[in-house]
């Protein structure tokens, strides 16, 4: 069965830092391509940040870039995000989730259940 | 454009077939995959590539594009599948992802 636990979520102050962990099993992640989605209140889905399998290629939102860091340590099954100089409009629920596909074709096939963000002004 | 488009609410009768639309440039260079969402839940993949579900996902969920736009076929619309639908793609450049602002599929 395939999963995806993410943890770290909590209530910080703006400014502050927060490093969210996804931690995943059934399925080959050291071969997965994984990705950081959010979803503010209300809001739609919010692409984050990507780091493909091995960590070569790492790409950023333009609201984030320059502030959080996505990583990954494939002996451990997990993904990171650590997340600095904390806005209020960065509150929301933080997904991991895989990125499969290639060329013209590219979806996320697994999620994790999220964890949540606040940021307090 | 970097964006993709998509009407914020679509409703449809119990038993009738709804279309979901998406527009984008990037559409023209990759495919895209769509979502639903229920309240409180994460996103489920239901259709990706030129018409592909997931394993668990109903074959009323069907897929279709053509230029600029994608779009999502619900036939035979069932209660639960009440929900808001996202669709996804690459931007042009290929390094960047897109979501699109989300339809609110409402059963009446």
């Amino acid at each position: 069965e395939v999963q995806l636990v993410e943890s770290g979520g909590d209530l910080v102050k703006a400014g502050g830092s927060l490093r969210l962990s996804c931690a995943t099993s059934g399925f080959t992640f050291r071969n997965s391509s994984m990705d950081w989605v959010r979803q503010a209140p209300g809001k739609g889905l919010e692409w984050v940040a990507s780091i493909t399998s091995s960590g070569s290629y790492i790409f950023y939102a333009d609201s984030v870039k320059g502030r959080f860091t996505i990583s990954r340590d494939n002996a451990k099954n997990s993904l990171y995000l650590q997340m600095n100089s904390l806005r209020a409009d960065d509150t929301a629920v933080y997904y991991c989730a895989r990125y499969n596909g290639g060329v013209d074709l590219w979806y996320f096939d697994y999620w994790g259940q999220g964890t949540l963000v606040t940021v307090s002004s | 454009s970097s964006e993709l488009t998509q009407d914020p609410v679509v409703s449809v009768a119990l038993g009738q077939t709804v279309r979901i639309t998406c527009q984008g440039d990037s559409l023209r260079t990759f495919y895209a995959s769509w979502y639903h969402q229920k309240p409180g839940q994460a996103p489920v993949l239901v259709i990706y590539g030129k018409n592909n579900r997931p394993s668990g996902i109903p074959d009323r969920f069907s897929g279709s594009s053509a230029g600029n736009t994608a779009s999502l076929t619900i036939t035979g619309v069932q209660a639960e599948d009440e929900a808001d639908y996202y669709c996804n793609s690459r931007d042009r450049s290929g390094n960047h992802v897109l979501f699109g602002g989300g339809t609110k599929l409402t059963v009446l």
